[in-house]
């Protein structure tokens, strides 16, 4: 079965610190990547994804993730992070062309300290 | 364009007791979902609606059961609730069920089962 894991379960960041946040998945074939972020009491958004051509993708409020194939990972980063990325961001993976469910991974809990 | 809104935003229920949720998006998508999020398990399928009459389960469907009313709506329904079904439910929506296809997230129901 397909899956997607999250590495870090809850990270602690001072404002201006460098953020990476690791997205493994386990299928082989083609892949549909997202990153998707929820703010306290909120929804989930979109932040950003990858469909095709360019492996870095860039997303709004300055994210941005790469895409490894050899690896599997698709890994969540952000150069300076600030007080309101404090959220909980998921990864997660669609396979193939359709047909076939959006896997999330467990998500990881981001708190950014002043 | 108000996106994808749920009905109710809270509720409790009793072990046993019914109740349905319900769903709508006005941005004319063809494809609905219906998952659940659970601490530590990030967001689990219950059912999806790739298009207008027809629905298909996700990952957990056991308890569950769905109707896609039109285009618009989509109903979660439990119909006897246990104390397992005590999570966040969100519905979510996207153009077509194709797997490069961004899916927008309503604002969650939080259903506590007694």
């Amino acid at each position: 079965a397909q899956s997607v894991s999250q590495h870090n379960h809850h990270v602690i960041l001072s404002e201006a610190a460098s953020l990476e946040l690791g997205c493994n998945y386990s299928y082989g074939g083609t892949v549909n990547l997202f990153w998707y972020v929820q703010y306290p009491g909120q929804h989930l958004q979109l932040l950003l994804k990858y469909f095709s051509g360019d492996p870095l993708v860039k997303g709004i409020k300055g994210f941005e993730a790469e895409f490894i194939k050899s690896k599997f990972s698709f890994n969540l980063r952000k150069p300076s992070v600030q007080w309101s990325d404090t959220a909980e961001y998921f990864c997660a993976v669609r396979r193939g062309s359709g047909n076939t469910p959006l896997v999330f991974g467990k998500g990881t809990r981001l708190s950014v300290i002043a | 364009n108000a996106g994808v809104t749920q009905t109710p935003k809270f509720q409790v229920l009793k072990t046993g007791q019914s109740m349905t949720l319900q769903c709508a998006q006005d941005m004319n998508h063809n494809s609905m979902y219906w998952y659940r999020q659970d601490p530590g398990m990030g967001l689990r399928l219950i059912y999806y609606s790739a298009s207008e009459g027809t629905t298909d389960k996700g990952e957990v469907p056991n308890g569950y059961n769905v109707s896609r009313l039109n285009k618009r709506e989509f109903s979660l329904r439990l119909e006897s609730a246990a104390p397992s079904q005590t999570s966040v439910y969100f519905c979510a929506s996207s153009e077509r069920d194709r797997a490069a296809d961004t899916q927008y997230f309503g604002p969650g129901t939080r259903l506590t089962v007694l």
